[in-house]
């Protein structure tokens, strides 16, 4: 199956630092996406994006499917960014999100 | 609120002991999902399903049974849990017609001791 890798694992900002999120997938994807986890646990979906680029607020994501990544902008941090973000890739053999490993924010006052 | 529903929330489970994790959606998803997380894996798919009376097994699939008698609902079973089973469970589910769009429940904490 198809292989998601995130970097870095772990990653601590000062509030108002920017910071950007690396997703490394191993073979042609035709749907990718973004999550964040909030400190309770809830996974929210930020973006679709197979490719291009796409902006909400202070986040902003590109991918380059071409070159197997994606990228997770975050500007301005604020400590309700605080959490765990995902990328994930649609596996076509089982119709299923497949997570990378995810990369953990932490944003301090 | 429309969406996912997981229950229960939390279990502690003995060795041994058998339980079922119920995920239910109002959204007329035909897609459904189960998945686990771990510290520091990431989720992991567990099994899946693609219409009512439908399942498949995902990544990490052994030890675990699902059914999805009612096109709403989608069962998870543990027959005889283990320690390596505690973890928090996550259900999904998504549409034919938006498959980005993926809503997930609050998640089931279990710990077998």
């Amino acid at each position: 199956g198809i292989q998601v890798e995130q970097s870095p694992p772990d990653l601590i900002l000062q509030e108002g630092a920017n910071s950007t999120l690396r997703c490394n997938f191993s073979d042609s994807v035709n749907n990718l996406q973004w999550f964040h986890q909030n400190p309770w646990g809830q996974l929210i979906n930020l973006f679709y994006i197979p490719s291009g680029t796409k902006q909400n607020g202070r986040l902003s994501a590109t991918t380059v499917a071409t070159e197997r990544y994606s990228l997770l902008y975050i500007s301005s941090s604020q400590t309700t960014d605080s959490g765990v973000y995902f990328c994930a890739v649609l596996d076509t053999g089982r119709r299923a999100l497949t997570f990378g490993s995810g990369t953990r924010l932490q944003v301090q006052p | 609120n429309a969406g996912v529903t997981q229950t229960p929330k939390f279990r502690v489970l003995k060795t041994g002991q058998s339980m079922t994790l119920l995920c239910a959606q109002d959204m007329n998803h035909e897609y459904m999902y189960w998945y686990r997380q771990d510290p520091g894996m990431g989720l992991r798919l567990i099994h899946y399903s693609v219409g009512e009376g439908t399942t498949a097994k995902g990544e990490v699939p052994d030890g675990y049974n699902v059914s999805r008698l009612k096109k709403q609902n989608f069962l998870l079973g543990l027959e005889s849990a283990a320690p390596s089973q505690t973890s928090v469970y996550f259900c999904a589910s998504s549409s034919i017609t938006d498959r980005y769009g993926y809503t997930f429940g609050s998640g089931t904490r279990l710990t077998v001791v």
